[in-house]
């Protein structure tokens, strides 16, 4: 079945830091990947995506590419602030009805 | 426009009670999905609305949990009688077109259930 990977957190920089958040995927067929994010709060909100093989979603500084070779989609941020402390979740889809697959999610706490 | 509502946002009842969860989507969005996290674990699917019909109701975990959406409106999920494993996150979205690829979906804050 499919499955989504993503690295444990919590995950704990300063800020102006570099941002790593490793996600990996297990699926049939060529999902579309996501990323999903969650301040204090509030709700899941989309941060990026990406529907096929080498496409690069971006959005608020935040990076991430699909690379099918690989079956991953890290998150990447080069500079992060205090604001950016929330809930990450990767996800992805791959049937016609939309049902997202997510991960365990990755906390990140930037601290001033 | 309004976004996704869920209420209550926090709901703390003992095992074998009952509770009902509420979501409103956005207006004209006939795509409704019921996800849950437990224990910081992943989000896992629920169940999939297309209007009033079920879609997909395979995360359903017993049939201790009923949905229902009347009217292809704003949906309910009762948990009777609730266990301890029901605790978690509850969340709804919504979406435009069924697959989400395209618009994505909007999801509300989500009900906290504790089950003690």
């Amino acid at each position: 079945g499919n499955s989504v990977t993503q690295m444990e957190g919590p995950v704990t920089l300063s800020e102006e830091a570099f941002l790593t958040i490793n996600c990996t995927y297990t699926a049939t067929g060529y999902p579309s990947l996501f990323w999903y994010v969650q301040y204090p709060g509030e709700g899941l909100q989309l941060l990026l995506k990406a529907t096929k093989a080498d496409d690069k979603g971006s959005n608020k500084g935040f990076e991430a590419t699909y690379r099918k070779e690989t079956t991953s989609f890290h998150l990447e941020k080069g500079s992060v602030q205090v604001s950016d402390s929330a809930v990450y979740f990767c996800a992805l889809i791959t049937d016609s009805w939309g049902k997202l697959q997510f991960g365990a999610g990755t906390q990140v706490v930037v601290t001033p | 426009e309004a976004g996704v509502t869920q209420f209550p946002s926090h709901s703390v009842i003992e095992k074998g009670q009952t509770v009902t969860l509420r979501c409103d989507p956005i207006s004209g969005h006939d795509n409704l999905y019921w996800y849950r996290r437990v224990m910081g674990k992943e989000i896992k699917f629920l169940l999939h609305f297309v209007k009033e019909s079920k879609q997909d109701e395979s995360g359903m975990p017993n049939n201790r949990f009923l949905a229902e959406r009347t009217g292809g409106t704003y949906s309910t999920l009762k948990v009777q009688p609730a266990e301890l494993e029901d605790s978690g996150v509850y969340f709804c979205a919504s979406s435009q077109d069924r697959s989400g690829a395209s618009y994505g979906y909007t999801f509300g804050s989500g009900t906290r259930l504790t089950v003690v």
